[in-house]
């Protein structure tokens, strides 16, 4: 099935570092990237959106000074969580999609922890 | 988006088939029924998605009520692999816009026993 690698899979940093994540996809081409953003025992929360080669459209209450979002390829998306700080703290989910009638495939998530 | 209700929680022994169900009366005719399963510290994994006709594949089978307000996920044999968060999620594809983003709810958390 379709793959999608997240990477880095755990972060532990410093508050005030900003850190980035990349999400790829394997073997497909990834014309939609979505990232989530999940607390301990909630459900996952659509953070933004992007289409390759467009400015992610953001949902709203997330700021997208703080969290910046590349997809310059079909295969590449990153998150960059800029000057964290605690409140931070989550486990960050990518997914992608290829055409609009395909399923969503997801990482595996990288979990953030700012000190 | 129209909205999914599951139970909070299952529970089911191992190698026997598992039922789980998703209610969603104010689903439209473009809604897509989409199934996706979160293991503790993982990404959500697809499982199954279907529009009318009830559908198959190697991990599960949906089975979708006539008047499609409701729907059901069918483990045949349960291992405790299954173990996990079950997400019901519908998925409009109508339309204008180019995203059709997928919106989860709480899930039904599915415990297996040995």
């Amino acid at each position: 099935g379709a793959v999608v690698s997240q990477h880095p899979s755990r972060v532990i940093c410093k508050s005030g570092t900003s850190v980035k994540i990349e999400c790829r996809s394997l073997d497909f081409q990834a014309t939609t990237m979505f990232w989530y953003r999940q607390f301990p025992k909630q459900s996952l929360m659509l953070m933004a959106t992007s289409n390759e080669g467009s400015k992610a459209t953001y949902e709203q209450g997330v700021e997208k000074d703080k969290f910046l979002i590349n997809h310059a390829s079909l295969t590449l998306s990153t998150l960059t969580v800029t000057s964290a700080h605690p409140e931070d703290s989550s486990f960050y989910i990518c997914s992608a999609r290829g055409q609009i009638n395909q399923p969503q495939h997801f990482g595996d998530g990288t979990r953030l922890s700012i000190l | 988006d129209a909205k999914t209700t599951q139970p909070n929680s299952m529970e089911s022994n191992e190698e026997e088939p598992v039922h789980l169900p998703c209610n969603h009366s104010t689903i439209s005719g473009t809604d897509y029924i989409h199934w996706y399963r979160q293991l503790p510290s993982q990404g959500p994994e697809y499982v199954i998605h279907g529009l009318t006709s009830n559908v198959n594949n190697r991990m599960a089978s949906l089975a979708i009520a006539e008047d499609r307000k409701s729907s059901t996920l069918i483990l045949h044999r349960a291992t405790l692999r299954d173990a996990a968060v079950y997400y019901c999620i519908l998925r409009d594809i109508s339309g204008g816009g180019s995203n059709y983003k997928l919106t989860f709810g709480k899930g039904t958390l599915l415990t297996v026993n040995p």
